[in-house]
């Protein structure tokens, strides 16, 4: 079983849509929950992180994580084309900077 | 200021084949870090430095890959005898001291082994 489970889409959405991205996880030392996004041919870039469970609210970006269920998700409210892109869960445990578990990576287009 | 470079963009090469990949951190940046990411793949952690510490090499998947950084300044990959399946595009990240969670990324080298 991986560590961090992503559902690689394509996701397709309509402009101004609410988009949800989800990941799941089975190590239960995960402390550090991130929303890495990534657009073609581009390295990706730090959207938002949280730590532990909870939510987390950045423009029309909201983290949230569920530690219980394992499961932390990524919100964005009124898409934009510009919004386009790969989107990739990342996690950590209190400890350890190179223990950084990656998604595969959710593919969202916003379609205008 | 300057983000992370790497270079080359693209490398096509022959199997069996070595391959040098160079990344230039952000200035100031102490710690870098190599990945992998493979068509459909998450990134695979390859290796981690830190300062002037032994580096962590954990992540490299065989003797083949090879990692080496002058102090806190640039760094190589070296991917020797390559494989087609090294195919994949190498990315290079860089944070300040104590900064795990928000890396930095450079655009990666695309490497495609024939």
């Amino acid at each position: 079983q991986k560590e961090v489970e992503q559902d690689p889409g394509p996701l397709s959405v309509p402009e101004g849509a609410i988009v949800s991205l989800n990941c799941t996880y089975s190590n239960s030392a995960f402390q550090y929950f991130m929303w890495y996004r990534q657009y073609s041919r581009k390295g990706p870039e730090l959207l938002m992180y949280t730590y532990s469970s909870g939510n987390k609210e950045d423009g029309r970006f909201t983290a949230q994580v569920d530690k219980s269920s394992k499961y932390i998700s990524l919100f964005i409210r009124d898409s934009q084309p510009s919004d386009s892109a790969t989107y990739l869960c990342a996690m950590r445990g209190l400890t350890g900077a190179n223990n950084l578990f990656f998604g595969t990576g959710t593919r969202l287009t916003v379609i205008p | 200021g300057a983000g992370v470079s790497q270079s080359p963009s693209n490398k096509v090469t022959e199997k069996g084949k070595d391959v040098e990949l160079r990344c230039d951190p952000i200035s100031g940046h102490t710690a870098l870090y190599w990945y992998r990411q493979r068509l459909g793949q998450g990134l695979e952690f390859l290796i981690y430095f830190q300062g002037n510490s032994a580096p962590d090499k954990s992540g490299l998947p065989s003797d083949r890959f090879s990692a080496e950084r002058t102090g806190e300044s640039v760094s190589t990959l070296t991917i020797q005898r390559t494989q087609q399946e090294d195919s994949a595009v190498y990315l290079c990240a860089s944070s300040p001291t104590g900064s795990y969670n928000e890396q930095f990324f450079g655009p990666g080298t695309r490497l495609t082994v024939l």
